[in-house]
């Protein structure tokens, strides 16, 4: 089945400071989707990509999906404190609607 | 904007012994999903349900089974209760099947002691 790895697993960063995790898949996807997990709460849904090499933005939040569509990454400019939290990549698999990735834990230092 | 409710937040239970968990999705929902998510883990799929049929079944113990009801209402069913079922249960759910983005409830807290 596919795996999906996701780097860093943890990262520390200065308020202001620019953050990016990537998300590789062993196989093709047809999407991938992104979702936050604040500290104590539950997955939110942030944005789904599709097509191959698609970049979609939200504020701060850049979204890139690689042209073979196994990669993927989010990048947050100038981030703030809020922006604390899990950040999971998750793609579909087989029977599986969802594989997640591992996460990225971002803690941000005011 | 109504959520995706579960019920209980949090239950205590021992060793061998059963739980229900119910997850209530978002009106006009149609697919429900499960999920086990230990501590400091990702969100591990376990069985999803669209239109009251079971659609995707995933890594599900077969010490748990669960439905989905006419009101579209999902129950997850655990029984002979083991210490490694300790976890937060969420149940997410979303429109038109496995093609569109999930909403995850609040979660369910089990602890097996």
């Amino acid at each position: 089945g596919q795996q999906v790895m996701q780097i860093p697993q943890y990262q520390h960063v200065q308020e202001g400071e620019d953050f990016t995790t990537y998300c590789n898949s062993s196989t093709t996807l047809s999407n991938i989707q992104w979702y936050k997990q604040r500290p104590g709460g539950h997955p939110v849904f942030l944005i789904q990509l599709v097509k191959s090499g698609e970049v979609k933005k939200q504020k701060r939040l850049t979204f890139q999906f690689g042209e073979a569509k196994k990669n993927s990454s989010l990048h947050i400019t100038a981030t703030q404190t809020t922006d604390v939290g899990t950040y999971f990549c998750a793609g579909p698999d087989g029977n599986t609607p969802l594989v997640f990735g591992k996460g990225t834990r971002l803690s941000v230092i005011a | 904007a109504a959520g995706v409710i579960q019920s209980p937040r949090h239950l205590i239970k021992e060793k061998r012994e059963t739980a229900t968990l119910k997850c209530y999705p978002i009106p006009r929902h149609d697919t429900v999903y499960w999920y086990q998510q230990g501590p400091g883990q990702d969100p591990q799929f376990l069985i999803s349900f669209y239109e009251k049929m079971q659609s995707d079944k995933g890594s599900i113990p077969d010490r748990f089974s669960a439905q989905q009801f006419s009101d579209y209402h999902s129950e997850l069913n655990m029984s002979s209760l083991e210490l490694g079922d300790s976890a937060l249960y969420f149940c997410a759910s979303s429109l038109a099947g496995r093609l569109d983005e999930q909403y995850f409830g609040p979660g369910t807290r089990l602890t097996v002691t």
